[in-house]
C-alpha cells in the first residue's frame, strides 16, 4: 500500500530537549516536505526536499532542521524545542514539485512542548 | 506570491442538503488549484485538482469544483452531503516555476459540520 508514515503520532516533551520526527514514504517520490498546522493559520511549509541531499527552506523554517540522506526518508529535527513549536506536523511526498502535483500526506504528529 | 482565502471558517449543513465551500486565490498566471479534505485524526486527502482544460472538475466522494478565472475562485460543491463528509476542507494554490521548487500555499480551512 502506498503510504507516508510518520512517527510518533503524539509527542510531549520539554523545552530544550532535542527530538526527531521521522517520515518515510514507499512511493519512490523525489519531493518531500514538512508542514505545520495551527488553528486559523492552515498549513505552512517548514522545509522541503527536491531529492537526496537537496533541501530548502519553506515559509517557517526557524527552529527546525531536516536531512535527506535517502530518498524514502525525510526526518524533521527540533534541536531545542520551544513552546511555540507546539503544533500538528505533517510530512508529505509527491511525484513532482508540490506546487503542481497532488501531495500524499502522513497521518500527522501532534507535538506538545512544555 | 500566491495566496488563498477561504472566507468561511465553519459551515453547518443538514444531511442531504447541498454544499458550497468558497475559495478565492491570488496569482498572476494560471494557477494549479487543489482541494484537500482532512478527517478527524487523519492526514489530508486530495479531493480534486485543476490544472487546465475543462473548468468544472470532478473529484472523489461526489465532490466537484469550478474554476472561474474572472472571479479568481475555485469553489467546492456537493449536491447532497452525507454525515461522513464532516471534516475540514482546505483549498490550495500552486504554481509552476523553472526552478523545481514550486510551492503549494494552503488556505486556512473550512470546518464542515453535518446535522441530522
Amino acid at each position: 500500500e502506498a503510504q507516508v508514515t510518520q512517527n510518533p503520532r503524539y509527542l510531549i516533551t520539554v523545552t530544550g530537549k532535542k527530538l526527531t520526527v521521522t517520515c518515510s514514504q514507499n512511493m519512490n517520490h523525489e519531493y518531500m516536505s514538512w508542514y505545520r498546522q495551527d488553528p486559523g493559520l492552515g498549513l505552512r511549509q517548514i522545509y522541503y526536499s527536491m531529492n537526496v541531499e537537496v533541501t530548502d527552506k519553506g515559509d517557517v523554517p526557524e527552529g527546525y532542521k531536516v536531512s535527506r540522506k535517502e530518498k524514502r526518508n525525510f526526518p524533521l529535527i527540533l534541536e531545542s524545542p520551544s513552546p511555540n513549536q507546539t503544533s500538528l506536523y505533517f510530512c508529505a511526498s509527491s511525484f513532482e514539485p508540490s506546487g503542481v502535483s497532488p501531495l500524499h500526506f502522513g497521518n500527522g504528529t501532534r507535538l506538545t512542548v512544555t | 506570491a500566491q495566496s488563498v482565502t477561504q472566507p468561511d471558517i465553519h459551515i453547518t449543513v443538514s444531511e442531504g442538503a447541498s454544499l458550497e465551500l468558497r475559495c478565492n486565490y491570488s496569482y498572476g498566471a494560471t494557477p494549479y488549484l487543489f482541494w484537500y479534505v482532512q478527517s478527524p485524526g487523519q492526514g489530508l486527502q486530495l479531493l480534486l485538482k485543476y490544472f487546465s482544460g475543462d473548468t468544472l472538475v470532478q473529484g472523489i466522494k461526489g465532490f466537484e469544483a469550478e474554476f472561474k478565472r474572472s472571479q479568481s475562485s475555485f469553489n467546492l460543491r456537493k449536491p447532497s452531503v452525507h454525515w461522513s463528509d464532516a471534516a475540514e476542507y482546505f483549498c490550495a494554490v500552486g504554481a509552476e516555476t523553472n526552478f523545481g521548487n514550486e510551492k503549494l500555499t494552503f488556505g486556512t480551512g473550512t470546518r464542515l459540520t453535518i446535522i441530522p
